[in-house]
């Protein structure tokens, strides 16, 4: 199937500082591209997302930029708490379902 | 309950044991999926349902067997797996193919151990 890369994989920051992870696609057909906030032990959640007809899209502290040319699509958090700590999965859909990212592990530290 | 369940949370099992995992959606959602989440490879598709029907089959072993009665049932029923086939299985609705731009609602997971 169609791939999505993720980076970084690990991402450590301090408590108030921004934290950026980047994904590419490979599937010129995506048009559509939510991330997932998965915390230890619990179920991927959707956090945001964005479809292609916008090129950035902000909730809060959370915002996505889409660069369709580029195909690549990035996700930042301002003002870094400890409970943005987590896995963070980027998906962009792709034939029936969508295809994940292989996760960035992010720690924020007090 | 709301949202989507699955039972059981963990299973422990034989490499010649059949055993079943069952996942339900209360969201009136019309398609279901099935994931298998490890560290090498994180939120892996495995089966695709739109309405009952399977729609995607992601070259998933034959020892994988997913069952779908109705449209607020999954099942995937297991038999002879392998240590390596030890992860955790998520189960995932959505209001339509999310290849659509449907967000996906997941389940809380089966954490599945192959001795």
């Amino acid at each position: 199937g169609e791939n999505v890369e993720q980076h970084p994989s690990t991402l450590s920051v301090q408590e108030g500082d921004s934290a950026v992870i980047k994904c590419t696609y490979s599937d010129s057909a995506s048009n559509y591209f939510p991330w997932y906030k998965q915390e230890l032990g619990k179920r991927p959640q959707l956090i945001i997302d964005i479809r292609s007809n916008v090129g950035e899209k902000k909730d809060q502290r959370i915002a996505v930029t889409l660069n369709k040319t580029a195909k690549h699509f990035s996700l930042h958090i301002t003002e870094t708490q400890p409970e943005d700590s987590a896995v963070y999965f980027c998906a962009a859909n792709s034939g029936y379902a969508l295809n994940f990212g292989k996760g960035t592990s992010l720690l924020v530290t007090p | 309950e709301t949202g989507v369940t699955q039972t059981p949370r963990h299973l422990v099992m034989g490499m010649t044991n059949k055993k079943s995992l069952k996942c339900e959606q209360h969201l009136g959602h019309n398609a279901m999926y099935w994931y298998k989440q490890s560290a090498k490879k994180p939120l892996e598709l495995m089966f695709v349902y739109s309405l009952e029907e399977r729609v995607e089959n992601n070259s998933v072993p034959s020892r994988f067997s997913p069952e779908c009665p109705n449209s607020s049932h999954l099942f995937l029923h297991l038999h002879t797996l392998q240590p390596e086939d030890s992860a955790l299985y998520l189960c995932a609705s959505s209001q339509e193919l999310a290849g659509a731009s449907y967000e996906q609602y997941f389940g809380p997971g089966t954490r599945l151990t192959v001795t």
